[in-house]
C-alpha cells in the first residue's frame, strides 16, 4: 500500500470547517483513500473513503485532487468533540482481509 | 456496523505474569486483527488470526509471547505473556464487516509493573 504525509498537529477553531491534508503521491490506480479518526482513549473510527470522486457523509467530506496525489478531510463545523488523531490511509480496492495499516496521523485540537 | 467487545477494559499486572484478553463480535466475520498501540505512538499490527488456523504474526512479534485462539467465528483472544513493563500499551481487536469497513474494539489498557 501506498505511503501517507501527514502533518503532526493542527488547531482549529469551534464552529469553523476544519481541513485536514494528505500527501499520498504513489497512490496506485486501484488504491482508496481512507480516513480514521482516534478520540481519546477509545479504538479508531470510520469517517469516509473514496477513490476519485469527491465524497461526502454525515461526518464529513472528502476532496480528492484529479491526480489523486493528495486529499483533504473536512468537518464543516468542527466541535470540541472532534479533537481527535485523525489517520489517512491508502489501501488496495477490495482488500476488506486485509487490515489497515497506520500511520502517525494528525493530532487535531478543536478550541473553543 | 459491528459491535465488537473487550475485557478487561483495563489491567494493572505484575511482570513476568500473564494476561488473557479477550474480544466479542456480535456478528461472525472471517478474519480478525489483533493491534498494539504504544503509549504517545500509532497503532501497530500484531497478527492476523483466522478462524480454524493459525494465526499469522507481523514482524516482531512472536507466537510465544502473544499466543493467539479464534475458538469460533465471533471471537477471539489475545494472550500477553511474561509481561514486562515494555508492554504496557492498549490492545485492540478489529474486524472488517463490509468490504472496505474496518471496525475496531474499545482497546484494552495494559499496565505492567
Amino acid at each position: 500500500d501506498a505511503k501517507t504525509t501527514q502533518p503532526t498537529s493542527m488547531d482549529c477553531a469551534e464552529g469553523r470547517a476544519a481541513n485536514l491534508p494528505c500527501n499520498h503521491s504513489t497512490i496506485s490506480g486501484n488504491e482508496y483513500v481512507y480516513w480514521y479518526r482516534q478520540i481519546h482513549s477509545q479504538g479508531p473510527q470510520y469517517i469516509i473513503h473514496g477513490l476519485k470522486n469527491n465524497e461526502t457523509n454525515e461526518m464529513a467530506s472528502l476532496i480528492i485532487t484529479e491526480d489523486r496525489k493528495s486529499s483533504t478531510l473536512i468537518l464543516p463545523h468542527a466541535t470540541l468533540r472532534d479533537t481527535a488523531v485523525y489517520y489517512c490511509i491508502v489501501r488496495v480496492a477490495n482488500s476488506g482481509n486485509t487490515p489497515l495499516v497506520f500511520g502517525k496521523g494528525t493530532r487535531l485540537s478543536v478550541i473553543a | 456496523s459491528a459491535v465488537i467487545s473487550q475485557k478487561p477494559s483495563r489491567d494493572i499486572c505484575q511482570r513476568g505474569t500473564s494476561l488473557t484478553i479477550q474480544c466479542q463480535v456480535d456478528s461472525q466475520v472471517t478474519m480478525m486483527f489483533w493491534y498494539r498501540q504504544q503509549p504517545g505512538q500509532s497503532l501497530t499490527l500484531i497478527a492476523t488470526a483466522n478462524q480454524g488456523s493459525e494465526a499469522t504474526y507481523e514482524s516482531g512479534f512472536v507466537i510465544d509471547k502473544f499466543p493467539i485462539s479464534r475458538p469460533n467465528l465471533t471471537f477471539s483472544t489475545l494472550t500477553v505473556s511474561n509481561m514486562s513493563p515494555e508492554d504496557s500499551s492498549i490492545y485492540l481487536c478489529s474486524v472488517v464487516k463490509k468490504p472496505y469497513e474496518q471496525y475496531f474494539g474499545p482497546g484494552t489498557r495494559l499496565t505492567v509493573t
